[in-house]
């Protein structure tokens, strides 16, 4: 079983629609979640953040986690066609050989068409 | 610009060369780490210096030799690399490696090992 599972996707939305892109990971004691966005040809860059269980805002994202389901997702508002890329979901391992580092997804390919 | 800088940005070397590759940070940072990206797999942590020290080597073969002089400077020594090596290298930093603290990568090298 992968540590963090993400939908490859790719997912199609039109242009201002909410795009929903989704993430599960195994290791329950996990505390900080991340998304980062990578466009083709770049390095991650970082997006949001989350540490509590519900919802965070920030613009047009919104982070939501939910520890009891082990599941973390990142609504995107209006979507615009610069946002498209490759959206990565990163998770801090909670003890052991895990503690601190964070582990990727593979990334789900989202595609905004106008 | 993340304040973490990368060079080279493209790197071509034969199996029986030994390259370097320099990672800079500006943002103050304690942590610094290597990562592998490669086509159609996640990132995949290869080191974690946490105050000039070494804290994680992520089962990461001989030929990848890391060198952490200070806090700001992260390399990576490469020698006698294999064809299956070939990746963008991408660094990052965060304020300490508890993980409790987003990462900020730089731009990366993509390697090729011909």
């Amino acid at each position: 079983q992968k540590e963090v599972e993400q939908n490859s996707g790719p997912l199609s939305v039109p242009e201002g629609a909410i795009a929903s892109l989704n993430c599960t990971y195994s290791d329950r004691g996990s505390q900080s979640f991340f998304w980062y966005r990578q466009y083709s040809g770049k390095s991650p860059e970082l997006i949001m953040f989350i540490y509590s269980n519900g919802d965070k805002e920030d613009g047009r994202f919104t982070a939501q986690l939910n520890k009891a389901s082990q599941y973390v997702s990142l609504l995107i508002r209006d979507s615009q066609p610069s946002d498209s890329a490759t959206y990565l979901c990163a998770v801090t391992g909670a003890g052991g050989t895990s503690y601190g580092k964070l582990t990727f997804g593979q990334g789900t390919i989202l595609t905004v068409h106008p | 610009e993340t304040g973490v800088t990368q060079t080279p940005r493209h790197l071509v070397m034969g199996m029986t060369n030994k390259k370097s590759l320099k990672c800079e940070q500006h943002l103050g940072h304690n942590a610094m780490y290597w990562y592998k990206q490669s086509a159609k797999k996640p990132l995949e942590l290869m080191f974690v210096y946490n105050f000039k020290e070494q804290t994680e080597n992520n089962s990461v073969p001989s030929r990848f030799s890391p060198e952490c002089p200070n806090s700001s400077h992260l390399f990576l020594h490469l020698h006698t690399l294999q064809p299956e090596d070939s990746a963008l290298y991408l660094c990052a930093s965060s304020q300490t490696a508890s993980g409790d603290y987003e990462q900020y990568f730089g731009p990366g090298t993509r390697l090729t090992v011909t």
